[in-house]
C-alpha cells in the first residue's frame, strides 16, 4: 500500500503546454507538500497546505497553481510550461505544520522539450 | 540565515568505512533536525532525526551528532555497505518559519564493494 503516491511518474510535453500533477496521501496526514528537485539534487519547497489551507507559498511562478480538494490529496498544476520547469516534482506528507517527519511520494519527472 | 549548508558534496567509502557528511546553519530557532536518504529514482526518506536537547542519537548504524553551541550537525555511519550508496540530506525546521523544512544540497555517497 503506497503511502504517498503521484501520477504521472513521467510527464513529456512541449514547451507552452499545460499540464498538471496529481498527488494522494493514505497516511492520514494534515499536512501536504509540493518540492521541486532540480538536476543537482536541490530541494526546494513550493507549496504546503495544512488541512486544505494554505501555509506555504515559495517565490513559485504563478504559473503554478497547487490546489487541495481535500486533505488527502494535492495537486499541482503549471501553465505555459518553460524549459526551466524540467525538473523531478515530489509530493509529501507530515501529520502536522512543523517539526515532523516528512513523507516523500517518488516523484514525477517532468520534461519540456 | 534560513540556510543549511551540507559538506561534502560528494563521498567515496571502502565498504566497512565511516563516512561522515556534516551541516551548519544559522537560524538558533531551529529546532528539529532530520537526515533523508534518497535512492534513485525514489523520493527521500526520513533515516533519523535529532532535536536540540540531546548531543547524540543512533539508530542501527546511523548516529547523529549535534553541536548546539556551534550550530553544527553531522551524520556518521557505522560500518557502511554497498547498499547504503545514495544521496543523503540534511535538513532543519522550526522557529518562526516553522512550517518550512529547509533541506542541505545533499551528499552524493558511494560504498566500494
Amino acid at each position: 500500500d503506497t503511502a504517498v503516491s503521484q501520477t504521472p511518474k513521467y510527464l513529456v510535453t512541449q514547451m507552452g503546454n499545460d499540464k498538471s500533477i496529481k498527488c494522494e496521501q493514505n497516511l492520514g496526514h494534515d499536512t501536504m507538500y509540493w518540492y521541486k528537485q532540480d538536476s543537482k539534487k536541490f530541494l526546494k519547497i513550493m507549496f504546503s497546505y495544512n488541512n486544505k489551507e494554505l501555509i506555504i507559498n515559495e517565490t513559485v511562478p504563478n504559473r503554478f497553481s497547487p490546489k487541495s480538494p481535500d486533505k488527502a490529496h494535492l495537486n499541482l498544476h503549471i501553465n505555459s510550461l518553460e524549459l526551466g520547469d524540467s525538473a523531478v516534482y515530489f509530493c509529501a506528507s507530515s501529520l502536522d505544520r512543523g517539526r515532523q517527519p516528512q513523507h516523500f511520494g517518488d516523484g514525477t519527472r517532468l520534461s519540456i522539450l | 540565515q534560513q540556510q543549511v549548508k551540507q559538506s561534502p558534496q560528494s563521498l567515496i567509502v571502502q565498504k566497512g568505512g565511516i563516512p561522515i557528511i556534516n551541516c551548519a546553519y544559522e537560524n538558533t530557532a531551529f529546532d528539529y533536525f532530520p537526515w533523508y536518504q534518497q535512492f534513485p529514482g525514489k523520493g527521500p526518506a526520513l533515516l533519523i532525526a535529532i532535536r536540540p536537547d540531546v548531543s547524540e542519537k543512533k539508530e542501527g548504524r546511523f548516529t547523529i551528532s549535534f553541536n548546539k553551541s556551534a550550530k553544527q550537525f553531522s551524520l556518521h555511519i557505522m560500518d557502511s555497505q554497498p547498499g547504503d550508496s545514495a544521496t543523503y540530506f540534511c535538513a532543519a525546521s522550526g522557529g518562526t518559519g516553522g512550517f518550512k523544512t529547509i533541506f542541505g544540497a545533499g551528499t552524493r555517497l558511494f560504498v566500494k564493494a
